[in-house]
């Protein structure tokens, strides 16, 4: 699992609320990625960093932030939870530049 | 999970045939190119990758050959077993700016092996 670990794996929240979500690596790599998974859909980037406090907008960040204070962790937080947020969100790890990425087990969100 | 499958292009095959799980990736400036396994319930597994500058790199039991021209990729996998049924994506790392690469995936596709 190239020591990633998701926080937390299953949530049930309302809409509206505010949510963040975890990702914490213990490998130091550079790049962290986080992704959105929907029937129909594939994998979707959301956002990604690329180092710390460096982070850029992937295809689908409208709703989503995030941040990176540390190497280890990128956390991304939904501000105001809307049902079309509920879905399989998967953190990524890796080197950037013709390198594999490492995913994470998922968490399932779910926004009632 | 269980759904991630639903919705997307499927191939079913004979266990022992030969699979080959096609890929067109839109962006002719990505440097490399990725294939990508997830099984019922987890997260995305690396499979191969293939550099821009190739056209066919093998592994074990796996191909991936690299079209430029038309911006097509292909996974080849000999002999399937049942253990090869998941959803399989692409996926690309282009240069987004700077220093920064963008790793994006295609929708899947969901292979089906049976006995």
């Amino acid at each position: 699992d190239a020591g990633i670990t998701q926080s937390p794996r299953h949530k049930v929240t309302e809409t509206g609320t505010p949510v963040t979500l975890r990702c914490h690596q213990t490998e130091n790599h550079r790049y962290m990625y986080w992704y959105r998974q929907d029937p129909g859909h594939g994998l979707r980037l959301i956002h990604y960093s690329y180092g710390v406090k460096d982070t850029d907008k992937g295809e689908v960040s409208d709703g989503y932030s995030v941040s990176r204070s540390k190497t280890e962790d990128f956390l991304l937080t939904l501000e105001s939870a809307t049902s079309s947020q509920t879905s399989v969100y998967f953190c990524a790890v890796g080197e950037g530049t013709a390198t594999e990425a490492f995913f994470g087990q998922g968490t399932r969100l779910t926004v009632v | 999970g269980e759904s991630v499958g639903l919705h997307l292009p499927t191939l079913s095959v004979q266990e022992g045939d030969n699979s080959i799980i096609n890929c067109a990736y839109s962006n002719s400036a990505s440097d490399y190119f990725i294939w990508y396994k997830q099984e019922s319930g987890k997260g995305p597994q690396f499979i191969i990758d293939i550099r821009s500058n190739m056209d066919k790199r093998q592994g074990q039991r796996v191909t991936v050959l690299l079209n430029k021209t038309v911006k097509h990729l292909s996974l080849q996998i000999a002999a399937t077993q049942p253990g090869d049924s998941a959803v399989y994506f692409c996926a690309e790392d282009y240069h987004s700016g700077g220093s920064n690469y963008k790793l994006t995936f295609g929708k899947g596709t969901l292979l089906t092996v049976n006995p």
